[in-house]
């Protein structure tokens, strides 16, 4: 059976330092890969997505980056974050026109 | 372009009685639309999904909901509440070829005692 692991699952940051999510699917070859951002009472904002090995395509210009070093690894980073980069960071993996999401990662920046 | 739009941010209801979470879309070709439920600090789950196959779709845990072409609404009910039901919901969208998926924003239900 397929699975999804995203770490680390929470994380408290200071203004300016890096970032570094990661999330790996197990179970399944080339899946389409994503990343959202859930902000309180604004559901879901699609960051980036991914449909194969080095192909990234972003939805939103931001602070954020994202790359697909292995087939099944996604990993979202910024260089220097923002306050606004708090959030709640969902890694998802897709098939079938269905989203498998991980557990998320909650990101406090102060 | 696709995009929903959940009409509700709260709804609450008591055990036992009817839920209704509304949720209407936007789509330039006829959409592939999803239900899913989140509970808090957890990922998200899929409740049912619509592709252009039966326009009244059943999901998990009792839930269903009825693709409107006329109305562009994608409304999701259940019978009878329950406790558990308690979390939030999101209607989505996805593109056509299922690349990408967009979200409403959420519709947290309460389920009273």
């Amino acid at each position: 059976s397929q699975t999804i692991h995203q770490w680390p699952a929470t994380l408290v940051q200071p203004v300016g330092s890096p970032l570094s999510l990661e999330c790996t699917v197990e179970g399944t070859s080339n899946p389409n890969l994503y990343w959202y951002r859930q902000a309180a009472g604004r559901g879901l904002q699609l960051l980036f997505y991914s449909v194969g090995i080095g192909q990234i395509s972003s939805e939103v210009p931001q602070n954020l980056s994202a790359s697909r070093p292995q087939d099944r690894q996604f990993i979202l980073s910024s260089k220097k974050l923002l306050l606004s980069d708090s959030g709640f960071y969902l890694c998802a993996w897709g098939y079938a026109g269905e989203l498998f999401f991980g557990e998320g990662s909650r990101l406090t920046v102060l | 372009a696709q995009s929903v739009t959940q009409l509700d941010s709260h709804v609450s209801v008591s055990e036992g009685t009817p839920v209704l979470l509304r949720c209407n879309y936007s789509s330039s070709y006829s959409p592939s639309l999803f239900w899913y439920v989140q509970h808090p600090n957890k990922g998200l789950q899929l409740l049912l999904k619509y592709t252009s196959a039966a326009t009244l779709v059943k999901g998990i845990n009792g839930f269903e909901a009825e693709f409107k072409k006329s109305e562009t609404s994608f409304h999701l009910t259940k019978p009878s509440a329950h406790m558990s039901d308690a979390a939030e919901y999101f209607c989505v969208v996805s593109s056509y070829n299922f690349n990408k998926f967009y979200f409403g924003s959420g519709t947290k239900l309460n389920v009273k005692p």
